[in-house]
């Protein structure tokens, strides 16, 4: 089955550090590939989707993530974290839906 | 903005009974998801469901689970016989299906199993 990876489980920052978080999905099939946000008590939103032209892909609350083919990769890209970032991120393949599973990610104030 | 709406927030039973968890999808949405998250651990795919009938279904999805669109709005899923590990938190999804649109989430149920 196809799937995606997260490596990082847990990554703690400060505020107005950088962000990457790490996605890689595995070879075959179309490959279109989402990442969600999950706040502390609310539900699944979507950050940002890829599905063809440009690989760098821009979202909301000033995230991006690039596409990269050749790593199989889908990394999650913010220049400047915000303590009001700190949430579950879930990488998700569009083609089986199944979800990476998540990096927890904390900004200290 | 149309949304998902789950229904209960939260459900507590007894283990062994039968729960009912409620999804009402946006409207003209076609293809309709359950999935759970255990606390502390993985979203995880349970069940696809399109044109009345289950597309996809992972092993997770046993004879203890089924689900049904019982009239044009609600989605249910029905868990037999519920068991301590069943406790997690619900979520349903839907999607129209179209080009490049993504899943939209509700907000989910969480169920305690005791």
């Amino acid at each position: 089955a196809q799937s995606v990876s997260q490596h990082n489980h847990h990554v703690i920052l400060s505020e107005a550090a950088s962000l990457e978080l790490g996605c890689n999905y595995s070879y075959g099939g179309t490959v279109n590939l989402f990442w969600y946000v999950q706040y502390p008590g609310q539900h699944l939103q979507l950050l940002l989707k890829y599905f063809s032209g440009d690989p760098l892909v821009k979202g909301i609350k000033g995230f991006e993530a690039e596409f990269i083919k050749s790593k199989f990769s889908f990394n999650l890209r913010k220049p400047s974290v915000q303590w009001s970032d700190t949430a579950e991120y879930f990488c998700v393949r569009r083609d089986d839906m199944r979800f990476g599973a998540g990096t927890r990610l904390t900004v200290k104030p | 903005e149309p949304e998902v709406t789950q229904t209960p927030s939260h459900q507590v039973t007894q283990m062994g009974q039968e729960v009912i968890l409620r999804c009402v999808p946006i409207s003209n949405h076609l293809y309709f998801y359950w999935y759970r998250q255990i606390l502390g651990q993985k979203v995880e795919f349970l069940v696809s469901f399109y044109n009345n009938e289950i597309s996809e279904k992972s092993e997770i999805f046993d004879d203890q689970f089924s689900v049904e669109r019982p009239d044009g709005s609600n989605f249910t899923l029905k868990i037999r016989s519920t068991k301590l590990e069943d406790s997690a938190m619900y979520f349903c999804a839907s999607n129209s299906g179209q080009g490049a649109d993504e899943q939209y989430f509700g907000p989910g149920t969480r169920l305690t199993v005791t």
